[in-house]
């Protein structure tokens, strides 16, 4: 156990829908991240939130948004889904930028769009 | 463009063959090179940060070096509870908070 936690696991819903991926960092971290990765593109950098702030931004679509909230959680909202989609998502946190000890990341939630 | 390229994409070894992975990097201003194993279905684990060349990093049969423009995990008699996807990341030039990842390698270890 990595000490990041995400819910759910596993995640199966149908073009079009919303769904809302939840991660609670390790305790005392303040940023939390999140990856996509999807066989054909790696890990790819969505976002970035540290003590509620949203603190660096990647490629993320429109129909995608992030908050942090006062107890650190941070939620992932994914809305009109495409099949493109589909994909391996990770949370991950840090407090110190990761420069020495890297960033400790959850085991993901595994979206499948049908 | 900030960018990584790893390779070998996959290798395939016998239990005890040496061998090393590449990792490349084109970013101005490098601020830290990281590794990570990622076992299937979950997520990255952190391994090394190396920050200048020269630099070099060992945990048990893996070690890390970094030069100006690339780096090398090297793998000593390695076994099969060594295979995995071994990533290499380094912070993105216009935020560190970016932190880019490679492909990866995917490395076997056959008994």
């Amino acid at each position: 156990d990595s000490g990041v936690t995400q819910t759910p696991k596993h995640l199966i819903t149908a073009t079009g829908q919303r769904v809302t991926l939840r991660c609670s960092p390790r305790s005392g971290d303040l940023s939390v991240y999140w990856y996509q990765q999807s066989l054909d593109q790696g890990l790819q950098f969505l976002i970035q939130y540290y003590n509620g702030e949203e603190r660096a931004k990647g490629n993320i679509l429109e129909r995608f948004s992030a908050q942090q909230f006062p107890d650190l959680h941070s939620e992932l909202n994914l809305s009109s889904l495409e099949l493109g989609d589909s994909a391996l998502y990770f949370c991950a946190s840090s407090n110190d930028g990761g420069r020495l000890y890297g960033y400790t990341f959850g085991s993901g939630t595994r979206l499948t769009v049908v | 463009e900030d960018q990584v390229t790893q390779s070998p994409e996959a290798l395939r070894l016998q239990e005890g063959e040496s061998s090393s992975l590449n990792c490349s990097y084109t970013v101005s201003g490098l601020r830290g090179l990281f590794w990570y194993r990622q076992d299937p279905g979950k997520g990255p684990e952190f391994l090394f940060t190396l920050y200048s060349a020269g630099e070099e990093k060992e945990k048990e049969r893996l070690k890390a070096t970094l030069t100006k423009k690339e780096s090398f995990l090297h793998i000593t008699a390695p076994k099969p509870e060594d295979s995995a996807t071994y990533l290499c990341a380094v912070p993105g030039y216009s935020s560190a908070s970016k932190i880019i990842f490679g492909s990866g390698t995917r490395l076997s270890i056959r008994p």
